[in-house]
């Protein structure tokens, strides 16, 4: 299954509203997955089953969607979300992820 | 709570076999999935495998025949061995647990190890 992400790179500032889309080459029901991921560190979940906040999360992160379409959806952007972000589906083998969104400031 | 460090040779010769070890620290290794993750400089995330405790295995079809994951529950460690390795080979390679919701589905990698960077060169 092979996923895309709309936009590739986005520029927003600090309490900017940021919605990533990430699209399903065929349904995948629920079984996908956020990360985020910062320069030389390892991915991070944030958000599983599509819209499940992974424990410590922050509020401000949101996912939704279910088939082929999803969103992930930072509602008020701090500086420590600059990052790039990647959706993954779990549905059918093998796992694969997104090609990455990359949010930067503006 | 669960830690995972990644541990094996930074350089690897074409050809020939890249072999990382997985340590598992502050939980049991029984009753998950552990998964090995791969990202090649500047790039994307590719998933390559996982192993269960049990021993049982799900390969990557792209990287199937190269591949191979295997567990030590005795030392709480999981392995990768990539073999003839090319240049394409070079990139981060992470082991990470799969986190499986209430029905046994898997929905994610909720813990990670740090990485090492593998290099293919002669």
């Amino acid at each position: 299954i092979q996923l895309t992400q709309s936009p590739s790179f986005l520029s927003a500032s600090v309490g900017d509203r940021v919605t990533i889309t990430c699209r399903a080459s065929q349904g995948i029901s629920s079984y996908l997955a956020w990360y985020q991921q910062k320069p030389g560190k390892a991915p991070k979940l944030l958000i599983y089953a599509a819209s499940t906040l992974q424990s410590g999360v922050p509020s401000r992160f949101s996912g939704s969607g279910s088939g082929t379409e999803f969103t992930l959806t930072i509602s008020s952007l701090q500086p420590e979300d600059f990052a790039t972000y990647y959706c993954q589906q779990l549905n059918i083998y093998p796992f694969t992820f997104g090609p990455g969104t990359k949010v930067d400031i503006k | 709570q669960v830690q995972l460090h990644e541990s094996g040779p930074g350089l690897v010769k074409p050809s020939e076999t890249l072999s990382l070890t997985c340590t598992v620290s502050g939980g049991s290794i029984g009753t998950n999935y552990w998964s090995w993750i791969r990202q090649p400089p500047g790039k994307g995330l590719e998933w390559i495998g996982y192993i269960y405790y049990s021993g049982s295995t799900n390969y990557n079809p792209s990287l199937k025949s190269r591949v191979t994951i295997s567990v030590d529950t005795s030392k709480h460690q999981f392995s990768l061995n990539l073999s003839s390795v090319t240049a394409a080979d070079t990139a981060m390679y992470y082991c990470a647990r799969d986190f499986l919701d209430s029905g046994d589905n898997d929905q994610g990698f909720d813990i990670w190890g740090q990485g090492t960077m593998v290099t293919v060169s002669s």
